[in-house]
């Protein structure tokens, strides 16, 4: 199975940082990668796919990079809404699995 | 508008059985494939299965931990999606989650909606 690594687990950061997430994956799955965000008592919400393709109706904040084994999430500007869990997934194999987690808060 | 509604949770005893049905709109069920997610209390989240589309027969690819014990299935005239749970463990206990996936040249077969979740909890 791929192993999909997120780091930081949690983070802290004030209105208006710039935050970023990253994923890493245990072997190579080209760009088949896609981020979630979460928040509590919700379903989860489809945010970016191929790495760095923004879903339909995801403001522009919210950015992809990376190819390979190594990701990233940005959100340019925290707001409060933003405040959440965010999960990677890889979808370039089976079992897809996922990273196990970013919780965003705001300062 | 496109939506999933999940249906059919509830409190099972182990070793017991449960069918969780998703019913999709807004869109053309068969053309698109659709998958199982699940997040035990406090958890991430954790692929369970797969339905491809028709034009793949609709066929299905399982998690591991759950293989032999779940079955995925499509009522196509439904627009429905099925998980049939036998054999259920404590360790099942869950929110499940139908998700569709779109496919699109260079970027495959992405997670693109969720439904809203359905409890499951297999407990004595």
């Amino acid at each position: 199975d791929i192993q999909m690594t997120q780091s930081p687990s949690s983070l802290s950061a004030s209105l208006g940082d710039r935050v970023t997430i990253t994923c890493r994956a245990s072997q190579g799955i080209s760009n088949y990668l896609a981020w979630f965000q979460q928040k509590p008592g919700k379903a989860p919400k489809s945010l970016i796919y191929a790495a760095s393709s923004l879903q339909s109706g995801v403001p522009s904040k919210f950015s992809g990079s990376g190819s390979g084994t190594d990701f990233t999430l940005t959100i340019s500007s925290l707001q409060p809404e933003d405040s959440a869990t965010y999960y990677c997934q890889q979808y370039n194999n089976y079992p897809l699995t996922f990273g196990g987690g970013t919780k965003v808060e705001i300062k | 508008e496109v939506q999933l509604v999940e249906s059919g949770g509830g409190l099972v005893q182990p070793g017991g059985s449960l069918r969780l049905s998703c019913t999709g709109s807004g869109f053309t069920f068969s053309d698109h494939y659709m998958d199982w997610v699940r997040q035990a209390p406090g958890k991430g989240l954790q692929w369970v299965g797969r339905s491809r589309d028709k034009a793949n027969s609709y066929t299905t690819e399982y998690a591991v931990s759950v293989n032999g014990r779940f079955t995925i299935s499509r009522d196509e005239s439904k627009n429905s999606l099925y998980l049939q749970m036998d054999s259920l463990k404590n360790e099942d206990t869950a929110v499940y989650y139908c998700t569709r996936s779109t496919y699109l040249q260079n970027s495959g077969y992405y997670f693109d909606c969720w439904g809203q979740g359905t409890q499951v909890t297999v407990s004595s």
